[in-house]
């Protein structure tokens, strides 16, 4: 059973376009993240939510629109797609909102390649 | 948001070596340390956490510099299948909610 789980797993699309990415986590999580690795292989936070509110929205451009129906589930909608954005994308969950002294667990990624 | 600087490497390490590397952090606020392991293609996994004493889990060893503001990783005996990328991450607020601040990784090779 996996624990945490994002579709797709890769997505091709063209500029401009609108899309998105679902995360869903099965460990009773209360926290859950999304992260952005470049090509450089940084790894740089985009946004946070715990039980549901959002807690950190770092500088990302309002194109990106995070939501989460529920503790279990926080989904990454990204309007007019340009090559910049490119990028592997990474849900994340932890424990509690202080789940940082357990660390995170990480989803497999959803590899997002603009032409 | 403060800054967690790495050596990207590559390390190219016979097997069987002790290898260490080190990350620095620049927020002496920060409050919980870890080690993460990310094979390529693939999603991070937590190595291990640091405490403040250091700890230990089989061949690694993980040690916490407050002074010094850095966090270290041994691997000893290493072996082929450590070969990898080590991300130190660390968290400001010690909230898990305000997120890790990753470094760049560390390049690992273990060579036969």
């Amino acid at each position: 059973d996996t624990a945490v789980s994002q579709t797709p797993k890769y997505l091709v699309t063209q500029m401009g376009n609108d899309k998105s990415i679902k995360c869903e986590q099965n460990l009773g999580h209360d926290t859950m993240y999304w992260y952005k690795q470049d090509s450089k292989k940084f790894l740089k936070i985009m946004f946070s939510y715990n039980n549901k509110e959002l807690i950190i929205n770092e500088t990302v451009p309002n194109r990106f629109s995070p939501k989460s129906p529920d503790k279990a589930h926080l989904n990454l909608h990204i309007n007019s797609l340009e090559l910049g954005d490119s990028a592997v994308y990474f849900c994340a969950s932890s424990q509690d909102r202080f789940g940082a002294n357990y660390g995170y667990t990480f989803g497999s990624g959803t590899r997002l390649t603009v032409v | 948001r403060k800054e967690v600087e790495q050596d990207p490497g590559p390390f190219n390490v016979p097997e069987g070596a002790t290898v260490a590397f080190n990350c620095t952090y620049s927020n002496s606020a920060s409050q919980s340390f870890f080690w993460y392991r990310q094979d390529c293609r693939k999603e991070p996994k937590l190595l291990m956490s640091v405490y403040s004493s250091g700890n230990e889990d089989g061949r690694f060893t993980a040690q916490l510099n407050r002074a010094s503001q850095y966090i270290s990783l041994l691997i000893r005996d290493s072996k082929l299948s450590d070969s990898a990328t080590y991300l130190c991450a660390e968290s400001y607020s010690g909230g898990g909610a305000d997120g890790l601040t990753f470094g760049k990784g560390t390049h690992l090779i273990i060579q036969p």
